[in-house]
């Protein structure tokens, strides 16, 4: 089965940029959907297909993917931003796989 | 407004059945991919199973296959998951998601339903 990789948790200081990874076998070549979840409340999208933004998330949220490696970047991180961070993609299978999630930390 | 509403959670013993609903709104339900995604406590997100637009194919994580049901009745805008042979370890919070297409995001989530296998 198909796994996505993630770190358990990032930290960084107000106002700086947070990089989150996602790692897996020639993940550049699927599309990769990013998700935060807040304690008490529903997941939700902040990219979706690689780079694309929903609307209402900010351009501080951005992604990129190449290679074996998908990348969430906050820039300008505020408090927040803290939540758990999911990355997800579908298997060749047609089945949707999550990441173990990253917990971001604001310092 | 799209709104996914999940139902039926509660406390079960090992074993024991139950079935989650998840009543949809705000958007044509027959036109979209229905899923089942849990989280336990201190665990990430768990995708159980997604059920097709009409209902023609479904499919299961290996964590539930054999043990979970995904069934969805177009005429009342529902989606359904029956839980059979609960063990401990399925204890999480159920949360239903939509899909516009295979391949695409989970674009709208319900807020979930805590089942919670107690012996």
């Amino acid at each position: 089965s198909y796994v996505l990789t993630q770190p358990p948790s990032v930290s960084v200081a107000p106002g700086k940029t947070a990089r989150i990874t996602c790692g897996g076998d020639n993940i550049g070549s699927k599309s990769v959907h990013w998700y935060h979840r807040k304690p008490g409340q529903a997941p939700v999208v902040i990219i979706y297909y690689d780079s694309d933004r929903p609307s209402g998330i900010p351009e501080r949220f951005s992604g990129s993917n190449s290679g074996n490696t998908a990348t969430l970047t906050i820039t300008r991180v505020e408090a927040g931003d803290e939540a758990d961070y999911y990355c997800q993609v579908w298997t060749s299978e047609d089945r949707p796989v999550f990441g173990g999630g990253t917990k971001l930390t604001v310092l | 407004q799209v709104q996914l509403v999940e139902s039926g959670g509660g406390m079960v013993q090992p074993g024991k059945s139950l079935r989650l609903s998840c009543a949809a709104s705000g958007f044509t339900f027959s036109d979209y991919g229905m899923h089942w995604v849990r989280q336990a406590p201190g665990k990430g997100l768990d995708w159980l199973a997604v059920i097709w637009y009409d209902g023609s194919h479904k499919y299961y994580g290996d964590s539930v296959e054999g043990r979970f049901t995904i069934s969805r009745d177009n005429s009342k805008n529902t989606v359904y998951l029956q839980l059979n042979s609960l063990r401990a370890e399925d204890t999480a919070v159920y949360f239903c998601a939509r899909t516009e297409q295979m391949g695409g995001d989970f674009d709208y989530w319900g807020q979930g339903t805590l089942v919670t296998v107690y012996s």
